[in-house]
C-alpha cells in the first residue's frame, strides 16, 4: 500500500525567504509523485508532478521539487516566497492504476 | 475547458435529511473520484469510477453514503440520512484514462454543513 507523510503541519516563513516543504512516501512499486496547492475555499490545483526522467521537477509559481528514490522523498522548494503563496500544500503518490493518495497537508503561512 | 463542475457549492441541512451532491467531470476523462476533506482526517478517497463503473468504494464510510455515475458526464454522491459528523468539504476530481496523464483535476468542492 502507498502512503505519504508530510513532516510539517504548519510552516511559517517571512516574505522573500526560501522555503522547503517536506514529503516522504512509501510504495512497493514505481511511483508517480505530485504536489498540489489549495487556496482558501478552493479546490486543489496541480503545482508539479514527477513521472520519470529528471529528478528535479519545475512547476508553476516558481516552485520546484526533487525526487530522491534512496530517501523516498519528494520535497517542495521555492527560493523566495510571496504573500500570495500562503496556502495549504499537499503531496500525493500514485502508481499507474490507482487514485492519488494524499498526505495530510502543510499549511504555509508567509509573513510580511 | 470548464474544468470539473460541482453543485451546490454550499449546502446546509438538518440532521436526518437527504443530501445529494453533483459533479460534472472534464469531458473525455475516464476516471472520476469523490473525496471528503475534514480537519481531523484530511483528504479521504470515498469512491472512484472508471468508464462509469465503480471500481473501489471501500472508502465510503457507511451505508448511508451512495454514489452513482449514470453517464460519462454526471455523477452524484448521496447521503441519506445525513448526520452532523458528515459535515465536510466534498471534492470531485477527474482524470484522463490514457497513459502518461496521471494527475487528477479537482472541482471547487461542496461545503456541507449538517446541523
Amino acid at each position: 500500500a502507498q502512503s505519504v507523510t508530510q513532516l510539517d503541519s504548519q510552516v511559517p516563513v517571512f516574505e522573500e525567504a526560501p522555503v522547503e516543504l517536506r514529503c516522504n512516501y512509501s510504495s512497493s512499486v514505481s511511483v508517480y509523485l505530485f504536489w498540489y496547492v489549495q487556496y482558501p475555499n478552493q479546490g486543489l490545483q496541480l503545482l508539479l508532478k514527477y513521472l520519470s526522467g529528471s529528478t528535479l521537477v519545475k512547476g508553476i509559481n516558481g516552485f520546484e521539487a526533487e525526487f530522491n528514490k534512496s530517501q523516498t522523498s519528494f520535497h517542495l522548494r521555492k527560493p523566495s516566497v510571496h504573500i500570495s503563496d500562503t496556502a495549504e500544500y499537499f503531496c500525493a503518490v500514485s502508481d499507474r492504476n490507482t487514485p492519488l493518495v494524499f498526505g495530510k497537508g502543510t499549511r504555509l503561512s508567509v509573513i510580511a | 475547458d470548464a474544468g470539473v463542475i460541482q453543485s451546490p457549492r454550499h449546502e446546509v441541512t438538518e440532521m436526518g435529511q437527504e443530501v445529494t451532491l453533483r459533479c460534472k467531470p472534464i469531458s473525455g476523462h475516464d476516471y472520476l473520484f469523490w473525496y471528503r476533506q475534514t480537519m481531523m482526517r484530511g483528504l479521504e478517497l470515498l469512491i472512484y469510477f472508471n468508464n462509469n463503473v465503480p471500481i473501489d468504494d471501500s472508502g465510503m464510510p457507511e451505508d448511508r453514503f451512495s454514489a452513482k455515475m449514470p453517464n460519462a458526464s454526471f455523477s452524484t454522491l448521496k447521503i441519506q440520512p445525513s448526520e452532523p459528523r458528515d459535515s465536510a468539504v466534498y471534492f470531485c476530481a477527474s482524470r484522463p484514462g490514457h497513459s502518461g496523464r496521471y494527475e487528477q483535476y479537482f472541482g471547487p468542492g461542496t461545503r456541507l454543513t449538517v446541523t
